[in-house]
This record gives structure tokens, C-alpha cells and sequence, in this order.
């Protein structure tokens, strides 16, 4: 069971340049999440999915897209990467059912932007 | 808007003593989550706190709920250098149309000193 699984999990990138990372889960979850993690900030959640097809803005959603056209994908999008994009990403998912919700992350894809 | 502030943001102990970790958060909730996270890895859930007054032991960790206060702490008993990592308490704004989302702290460098 791989749970959750980002790629690539290390890239580098040059102003202007645009990637996609993809965040793929194995659970059968309903939810998704991108966050980004830089020091000193926590992790802040970019954009989300509560469904297939569905996708919402987060805390910090500009310079980025996403989609989700099958459940188990996540899609986030960088059109022209920015030096203040360099972060580690982590994608997240969850059930929707039960009271707790817990997220389970993937390990994370760090970003670097020249 | 909701805000989530942990105390201390980094904290430096000696093996066998005890420590808390404080969680503040700004608006109403009654879901509570604590993440650790080791050094260039994922996030992995440590406890989900779901009511006012809720307590969750995991061995040497301790984790306490109190939604009237909107503070939930993490104690330490008899630290072990195995428990140094980055502990991250996660909040969700207690609404219907947002249950799913989650408002993370800035994470609480915890280093265990033999």
C-alpha cells in the first residue's frame, strides 16, 4: 500500500519556467491538498479538493493551478515559477468519512527556483 | 481568519525531563490534530483531539484538549533523544462548509540533548 506518492521529489527551475508536480493516493480518499513548507511558516495550504473534479482555493493560491480530473490525482501547476516558489510541497489526502479526517502526506517534493 | 500559535517555537531538552508544548488557536473548533515530522520527511499524524477535555496518550507523549480555552498542549514525560523532531499542531475552523480544511502552526522544533 503506497498511501500517498509525490513526483519528482527534487527539481530545479529557472524563473519563468513552468511544472507540474503530481500527487497520486491509493486510498480511495475524497479529499486532497497541496501545502507548501518553508521555514519558519508552518505548513500553508495552497489549494484543496473535497471531490473528482472539484478544486478550491487555499491560504496562499497565487502563481499556481491545480486539477483533479481523476480522483486518485492531484495536479498542482506552476505556469512561470518565481524564486519565492522555491519550497518543499506536500500533497495530502483524506477520507470523507468519520469525525477525525486524518491527512496523510506524501514525502514531499522540494522545489528550488534560479 | 483563523490563527494557530505555538509555544515555544523551538525548545532545547535534556533527556528525563519534562516539557509541554502549547497550541493557541484564534476561533471556535472542536478538532484538534498534532503532526510530527523528522528532518527531511513527511508529516505523520500523532493524535486527533475531538472533543472538549479530550486526552490521548502515546507512550511518552501527552496530548490535552480544551476548546473553552481554544488551547491544546503536548506534553513531554522523560524525553528521549528518539522524540527530537518538529511537532506541528493543526487546527480545523469549526464550520460546516470547512470541516476538511486544515490551519497548521509554525511547528515546534523539539531537540533532546543527552
Amino acid at each position: 500500500n503506497a498511501g500517498v506518492t509525490q513526483t519528482p521529489k527534487f527539481r530545479v527551475l529557472k524563473t519563468g519556467q513552468s511544472m507540474t508536480l503530481l500527487c497520486a493516493q491509493d486510498m480511495n480518499h475524497e479529499y486532497m491538498y497541496w501545502y507548501r513548507q518553508d521555514p519558519g511558516m508552518g505548513l500553508r495550504l495552497i489549494h484543496y479538493s473535497v471531490g473528482e473534479g472539484t478544486t478550491a482555493k487555499g491560504e496562499v493560491p497565487d502563481g499556481y493551478n491545480v486539477s483533479r480530473l481523476k480522483k486518485q490525482n492531484f495536479l498542482l501547476g506552476l505556469e512561470s515559477a518565481a524564486p519565492s516558489q522555491t519550497s518543499v510541497y506536500f500533497c495530502a489526502s483524506s477520507p470523507n468519512q468519520g469525525v477525525s479526517n486524518v491527512l496523510t502526506f506524501g514525502a514531499g517534493s522540494r522545489l528550488t527556483v534560479l | 481568519e483563523l490563527k494557530v500559535e505555538q509555544n515555544p517555537l523551538f525548545l532545547s531538552m535534556q533527556e528525563g525531563k519534562n516539557y509541554t508544548i502549547y497550541c493557541n488557536y484564534s476561533t471556535t473548533s472542536d478538532r484538534l490534530y498534532w503532526y510530527r515530522q523528522d528532518p527531511g520527511k513527511s508529516l505523520e499524524s500523532l493524535f486527533v483531539l475531538l472533543s472538549n477535555g479530550a486526552v490521548k496518550q502515546e507512550g511518552r507523549l501527552m496530548a490535552s484538549l480544551d476548546t473553552k480555552a481554544r488551547l491544546s498542549t503536548l506534553h513531554i514525560t522523560a524525553a528521549v533523544h528518539d522524540l527530537s523532531a518538529t511537532y506541528f499542531c493543526a487546527v480545523v475552523l469549526n464550520s460546516g462548509g470547512s470541516n476538511y480544511k486544515l490551519t497548521f502552526g509554525k511547528g515546534t522544533l523539539l531537540t533532546v540533548n543527552p
